[in-house]
């Protein structure tokens, strides 16, 4: 699997919009690009995946560069509830395991 | 409420003691893992069970035991722990051993203290 590079830590205004950055230069083809974020003491949760495309669903949205080399998982309106660990993974369909890095540590405030 | 939950969400227990962690998911996954998270490190992949049959051992020392009776189970036996072994244990699932469209699937762990 791809590496991946974060930056370890963010902050946002509460009502603004929250862009999570990450590098994988390394990333094939067949490679997704995975978003879960960790809130305090609990398990991962599961955001977003795209492999090429901008996708967006009720929780974000992710825009994957053309040459597909970085990516942005946008928050829209972050709230105190989104503060967490942001972790962006790529990993092929067929990968038996899910491995995580330090991720992106976002504060939001008020 | 993920759909994965974990039994205990915590637990002390001596280094003599033998206990263990339940998983159970009722998502119709094929797939199921055990995490371990200690203090300031990221997620380690311990187990991976793929319709019941272990498909891979992350180099866990034995005092960690899997068990999987089935699809929508997983134990981690535990015995003779190390308070280095203190963290918090995460179950999770998918719907096979790629993810699948959801990704996987999360419970809230087991937060064990080994005195």
């Amino acid at each position: 699997d791809a590496k991946t590079t974060q930056p370890p830590s963010m902050d946002c205004a509460e009502g603004r919009a929250a862009n999570l950055p990450c590098n994988h230069s390394t990333i094939s083809g067949n490679e997704y690009v995975y978003w879960y974020r960790q809130i305090h003491s609990q398990g991962p949760q599961y955001i977003i995946h795209g492999l090429k495309n901008n996708e967006t669903n009720e929780m974000a949205s992710l825009i994957i560069t053309e040459d597909r080399k970085s990516s942005t998982l946008i928050l829209p309106h972050a709230t105190l509830r989104d503060t967490a660990v942001y972790y962006c993974i790529a990993i092929t369909g067929t990968a038996s395991k899910l491995t995580f890095g330090t991720g992106t540590r976002l504060q939001v405030t008020l | 409420e993920t759909g994965v939950t974990q039994t205990p969400r915590h637990l002390v227990m001596g280094m003599t003691n033998k206990k263990s962690l339940k998983c159970e998911q009722h998502l119709g996954h094929n797939a199921m893992y055990w995490y371990k998270q200690s203090a300031k490190k990221p997620l380690e992949l311990m187990f991976v069970y793929n319709f019941k049959e272990q498909t891979e051992n992350n180099s866990v020392p034995s005092r960690f035991s899997p068990e999987c009776p089935n699809s929508s189970h997983l134990f981690l036996h535990l015995h003779t722990l190390q308070p280095e072994d203190s963290a918090l244990y995460l179950c999770a699932s998918s719907q096979d051993k790629g993810g699948g469209r959801r990704g996987y699937t999360f419970g809230s762990g087991t937060r064990l203290t080994v005195v």
